[in-house]
């Protein structure tokens, strides 16, 4: 399975701001995707990132409030803009190795605390 | 739409004893399931799938689902709970391969010494 790596691990940040996220792979995936869990939720879709193309938002996730950059296949940001204390969460991202396998795999997540 | 419904926020169960976490589902097709485990300040661990072929499956760390069409259900299990196991369980499913996952809102498990 693949190693899914997240940078940073936790945050404390101040409204207004931004926080860019990373994921790095171990290995070349086509399907990387960004979910958001906020605290006792389960994981909401943001968007899904694919390597040369712009990444495809789920409903109520915009892309001025949560670009995201993929510029090779192992490699991928996801950016919380002007941030507020509704966007603190955990952010995580996963890969989907294909259909050889079918289930994603996820990295670690990075905990954000917007004050 | 696709869903996930886990009907238990919360499972209590005593060491050494059986454990059932529930899960039903509804897609449009052949279901592709998964179960996930999320320890604390931890991601999310792949436990187990159904895909296609024998509906009992077996998983990581002793767990096993048993998937059940008629029911659109596939419980987790385990015959002999640890204390180790205690932890967030997500149930997820997807209309197929490349497709959207939709999670559960998951079950906390706990057992208990």
């Amino acid at each position: 399975s693949a190693v899914i790596s997240q940078k940073p691990s936790r945050d404390i940040c101040q409204r207004g701001t931004s926080l860019t996220i990373q994921c790095q792979v171990d290995s070349q995936v086509t399907m990387m995707f960004w979910y958001r869990q906020q605290p006792g939720q389960s994981l909401t879709l943001i968007a899904t990132a694919n390597q040369g193309s712009e990444a495809t938002y789920e409903s109520g996730f915009v892309i001025d409030k949560f670009p995201i950059s993929r510029p090779n296949l192992t490699f991928s940001t996801l950016t919380v803009s002007n941030m507020s204390p509704e966007d603190s969460s955990i952010y995580l991202c996963s890969v989907d190795e294909g259909q050889g396998s079918n289930e994603q795999f996820f990295g670690p997540g990075t905990r954000l605390t917007v004050l | 739409a696709q869903s996930v419904a886990q009907p238990e926020d919360q499972v209590n169960v005593a060491e050494g004893n059986p454990l059932t976490v529930k899960c039903t589902y509804s897609v449009s097709g052949n279901p592709y399931l998964f179960w996930y485990v999320q320890y604390p300040n931890r991601g999310l661990q792949f436990l187990l799938k159904y895909i296609t072929g024998d509906n009992l499956v077996k998983g990581s760390y002793g767990f096993e689902a048993e998937f059940n069409k008629s029911q659109t259900s596939f419980h987790l299990k385990k015959p002999s709970a640890l204390v180790s196991d205690s932890a967030l369980y997500f149930c997820a499913v997807r209309a197929g391969g490349y497709q959207k996952v939709t999670f559960g809102i998951g079950t906390k498990l706990q057992v208990i010494p």
